[in-house]
Formats: structure tokens, C-alpha cells, sequence
């Protein structure tokens, strides 16, 4: 299995609700990153997990809470998100953390906040 | 801090054309260096890489060679297909060597 799956595809939220955004790989990586892409924009880093710690979070607002259950799982729980925040969430992994090695990506969960 | 620029787009081209997307890069050291491509509405996928100086990373047709003296990556084909339509993004390690950071993407377009 060389992929990283990502669940669900589309998301529409209102400000007010809890919702959650999963990825799961099992190649035995032991990096997995969270990053937001706003539309015609590049990705940008939010978190990193590094042997299923939190390594890197960049500033991101509370309102977005990682979690990583265990080696092949991390989840992003959203909670009083703003419309700004609508944008396409990629997952992606590492054989370990450090960026000389390739990231495999999921395909990404388009959330909408309304 | 260490960057990437990417030619602006969108490039359009003709199918079989020549492709050169440009991509420079500000360094400290010498980082490993990528090329990523995003298909519409799908995620990211690594083209190829190069881990050194002269090295050439190929892949799929595409090839970018690291030029530590210009500080260039420049991706390359020969003949461009209309699949190759997409967006494609140069990166490299930020400046810890933690992740990974993106140019800002060139969108190609190729007309059949």
C-alpha cells in the first residue's frame, strides 16, 4: 500500500459545528504532516507529527486540533472555524521527518465553512 | 530563510511541445530539491528529485537538473501531452530542514 488516504473528500460546515478530518498510511512512515492549500495558492505547513508527537506547529489558531492516535493515523479536529479557513486540507507522510526525503500526499479534503 | 521562485503562468503550449518551467532557489547549504505536480482536484505527487549538485532527477519525460552555480532546478520535457496539463510546484527544505515549503506553482495548459 503506497497511499495516503484521506476522508472524507468534501466538507461543508457551519461556524458552529465540530467536525473531523482523517488520514491514514500504512507504509510505515513515521512523518505525517498536515498542510492547507488555498485556492491558485501553494500549500502551507500546519503541523507535524514525528513518531506520533507533535514536532511543528505553525501558529496554527486552536480553533484547528491535531491528534495522532497512533503510527498510521492523524486526525485534525475543527471546531469555530471562520469562512477564511475554507480551503483544501492535504495529509501527507514521510519515511521519517526531515525534508530530504519525499512526501507521499493524500488527495485532499476540500472543506467549506459557511 | 530558504526559498524557491517559480516562473509565473499560466504556461499554454501546443501538444509535442518543448516544455522549460523555470524554478531558482535561495539556500543555505545544499538542500535536496523537488518538483510536485497537482492534477485538478487531486492532491500533490512528487515528479522527482535531486539530492545533490548535478544531479538530474527524472521522471514520467520530465527531467530538472540541480545547478548549484545558477542555483536552478529547472523542470523540462520534450513533447508535451494534454494529460501534462496541470499544476506543478518546485520545493525544497525550509530553513531547519523541517518540511517542506512550495514555490508558488506554475499552471500549465497544453492545447491538443
Amino acid at each position: 500500500d503506497t497511499e495516503v488516504t484521506q476522508t472524507p473528500k468534501h466538507l461543508v460546515m457551519g461556524m458552529t459545528n465540530k467536525k473531523s478530518l482523517k488520514c491514514e498510511q500504512h507504509m510505515g512512515h513515521r512523518a505525517m504532516y498536515w498542510y492547507k492549500q488555498k485556492a491558485k495558492k501553494p500549500p502551507e505547513l500546519m503541523f507535524v507529527y514525528s513518531y506520533e508527537k507533535l514536532s511543528i506547529n505553525e501558529s496554527v489558531p486552536s480553533r484547528f486540533s491535531p491528534e495522532c492516535p497512533n503510527s498510521s493515523l492523524l486526525n485534525l479536529h475543527l471546531h469555530a472555524l471562520q469562512p477564511e479557513d475554507s480551503a483544501l486540507y492535504l495529509c501527507a507522510s514521510s519515511q521519517e521527518q526531515g525534508a530530504n526525503y519525499g512526501y507521499t500526499f493524500g488527495s485532499g479534503t476540500r472543506l467549506t465553512v459557511v | 530563510g530558504n526559498s524557491v521562485t517559480q516562473m509565473e503562468g499560466p504556461v499554454t503550449l501546443s501538444e509535442e511541445a518543448f516544455l522549460t518551467i523555470n524554478c531558482t532557489y535561495t539556500a543555505t547549504g545544499y538542500p535536496s530539491l523537488f518538483w510536485y505536480v497537482q492534477y485538478p482536484g487531486e492532491g500533490l505527487q512528487l515528479l522527482l528529485k535531486a539530492t545533490k549538485a548535478d544531479d538530474k532527477g527524472s521522471n514520467k519525460g520530465f527531467e530538472a537538473t540541480y545547478r548549484k552555480e545558477t542555483t536552478s532546478f529547472h523542470l523540462e520535457k520534450g513533447s508535451v501531452q494534454v494529460s501534462d496539463s496541470a499544476v506543478y510546484f518546485c520545493a525544497l527544505p525550509d530553513t531547519g530542514r523541517r518540511a517542506l515549503t512550495f514555490g508558488s506553482g506554475t499552471r500549465l495548459q497544453v492545447q491538443p
